[in-house]
């Protein structure tokens, strides 16, 4: 069993939609949890990060832990073309020096 | 911004050929790593380094070594280039605690 499921999609929404990005993951220790944006030929970038449980804000993007249930998800508001992009979940131990990595959902959002 | 530079976007390699792939990263970074990422496997980590001159395998270090003599450099070897090595090459850096910033990537194609 991975460490780290994710969906790979592709997922395929009208502009203007709410997506649901998820994954899940197998260990408990992880306290790390970070979303990255993958653009075609490009390197990954970090979207976003939480420590523990909760919910994070960041314009648009509202990233979600539920440690309970081994599940985070990213909510993307009012999508947009240019939102179209590989996303990749990561996660992390205690130490946050190794990442553990989703294997990424294709979004497409269409004019 | 961190700036993580990795010198080749895309390589044309010959089987058994001995291929370096180069990275340098400026903000003074502690841990760097290489990732190999292919369709439907997502980002698999290959080796890492928390400091100059050490050096940790990752998941698949089978048929590389690496290269830390200067802080901001790390350097992944392949020692004889075969054609399942063919795939994208992401390197990336860390300070302690913080994400990852990643380069644009190496596409590597071994004939």
């Amino acid at each position: 069993q991975k460490e780290v499921e994710q969906d790979p999609g592709p997922l395929s929404v009208p502009e203007g939609a709410i997506v649901s990005l998820n994954c899940t993951y197998s260990n408990s220790a992880f306290q790390y949890f970070m979303w990255y944006r993958q653009y075609s030929r490009k390197g990954p970038e970090l979207l976003m990060y939480t420590y523990s449980s909760g919910n994070k804000e960041d314009g648009r993007f509202t990233a979600q832990v539920d440690k309970s249930s081994k599940y985070i998800s990213l909510f993307i508001r009012d999508s947009q073309p240019s939102d179209s992009a590989t996303y990749l979940c990561a996660m992390s131990l205690y130490n946050f020096n190794k990442f553990y990595f989703g294997s990424g959902t294709k979004l497409n959002v269409k004019p | 911004d961190v700036k993580v530079t990795q010198s080749s976007r895309y390589l044309v390699k010959r089987t058994g050929e001995k291929v370096f792939l180069e990275c340098v990263q400026d903000m003074d970074h502690e841990n760097m790593f290489w990732y190999r990422q292919d369709p439907g496997l997502g980002l698999r980590l290959i080796y890492f380094s928390y400091d100059v001159k050490m050096k940790e395998k990752g998941d698949i270090p089978e048929g590389y070594s690496v290269s830390r003599e200067k802080k901001e450099r790390f350097s992944l070897i392949l020692e004889s280039a075969s054609t399942n090595q063919t795939s994208m090459y992401l390197c990336a850096s860390s300070a302690p605690g913080g994400g990852y910033t990643f380069g644009s990537g190496t596409r590597l194609t071994v004939v």
